[in-house]
C-alpha cells in the first residue's frame, strides 16, 4: 500500500522565481492538504483540496496556489519566491467525507531553499 | 481561533525513564486531538489520536487522554528508548485542517 509521495525531495530556487511541488495521496484517499514547516516550528496549514476544489485556506498570500487532478494528486505553486518561503513543504492526504476525526497521513516533504 | 500549546523543549532523558509532554488546546466545538512524531529528516507520522472527551489514544507504549475539563492531551510513555528520540507535535483537527503546536524535541540517552 503506497503511502503519500512527494517530489522533488529538495529544491533550490532564487528569489522571484516560481516553483511547483507535487504530491500523490495515499491509496484510497481523495483529499490533499498542504503545510509549510519552517525550521524549528510546527507545520502551518496552507490549504486543502477536495473534489478538485480548494475547500479551506490558511493565512497564506495569493502567491501560494494549488491544484488537484482527477486522480486526486495535487500541486502546490508558489510565485515570486521570497527568502522567507524557505521551508519544508508537507503534503498530507485523508478521506474527504466523514466526521471531524480527520486522520491525515503525511509525505516526507519537499525541502525548498530560496537564495 | 483554534490553537495548541505544548511544553517547550528540548527534553533530555535517560533510557527507561518516564516521559511526559504537556499539551493544552483552545478550540470551539469538539475537535479531534492527535500526537504526531517527526524523526530527523522525515515527515510526520501519526502516533495516536482521540476523537472525543475521555478517549485514550495509545500506540507503541505512548498514551494520551482527551481531557475536556482541562482542555489537555498530555503524552506519556513509561519507559523510553533511544529510538524514541524525535520531535513530538500535538495537534487538533477542526474545519478540515490540523493546527499544530510548536513541537517538543526529545533526546533519549543510552
Amino acid at each position: 500500500d503506497a503511502g503519500v509521495t512527494q517530489s522533488p525531495t529538495h529544491l533550490i530556487k532564487t528569489r522571484g522565481q516560481q516553483v511547483t511541488l507535487r504530491c500523490s495521496p495515499k491509496s484510497g484517499h481523495d483529499t490533499v492538504s498542504w503545510y509549510q514547516q519552517a525550521l524549528g516550528q510546527g507545520p502551518q496549514f496552507i490549504f486543502q483540496y477536495y473534489e478538485e476544489e480548494e475547500r479551506q485556506r490558511g493565512n497564506f498570500p495569493d502567491r501560494f496556489s494549488g491544484h488537484q487532478f482527477p486522480n486526486y494528486s495535487s500541486e502546490l505553486n508558489v510565485n515570486a519566491l521570497l527568502l522567507g518561503d524557505s521551508a519544508l513543504y508537507l503534503c498530507a492526504s485523508s478521506l474527504g467525507r466523514g466526521g471531524q476525526s480527520y486522520e491525515q497521513y503525511f509525505g516526507p516533504g519537499t525541502r525548498l531553499t530560496v537564495t | 481561533g483554534n490553537s495548541v500549546t505544548q511544553m517547550e523543549g528540548p527534553v533530555t532523558l535517560s533510557e527507561e525513564a518516564f516521559l511526559t509532554i504537556n499539551c493544552t488546546y483552545t478550540a470551539t466545538g469538539y475537535p479531534s486531538l492527535f500526537w504526531y512524531v517527526q524523526y530527523p529528516g522525515e515527515g510526520l507520522q501519526l502516533l495516536l489520536k482521540a476523537t472525543k472527551a475521555d478517549d485514550k489514544g495509545s500506540n507503541k507504549g505512548f498514551e494520551a487522554t482527551y481531557r475536556k475539563e482541562t482542555t489537555s492531551f498530555h503524552l506519556e510513555k513509561g519507559s523510553v528508548q533511544v529510538s524514541d528520540s524525535a520531535v513530538y507535535f500535538c495537534a487538533l483537527s477542526a474545519s478540515y485542517k490540523l493546527s499544530f503546536g510548536a513541537g517538543t524535541t526529545v533526546t533519549v540517552r543510552a
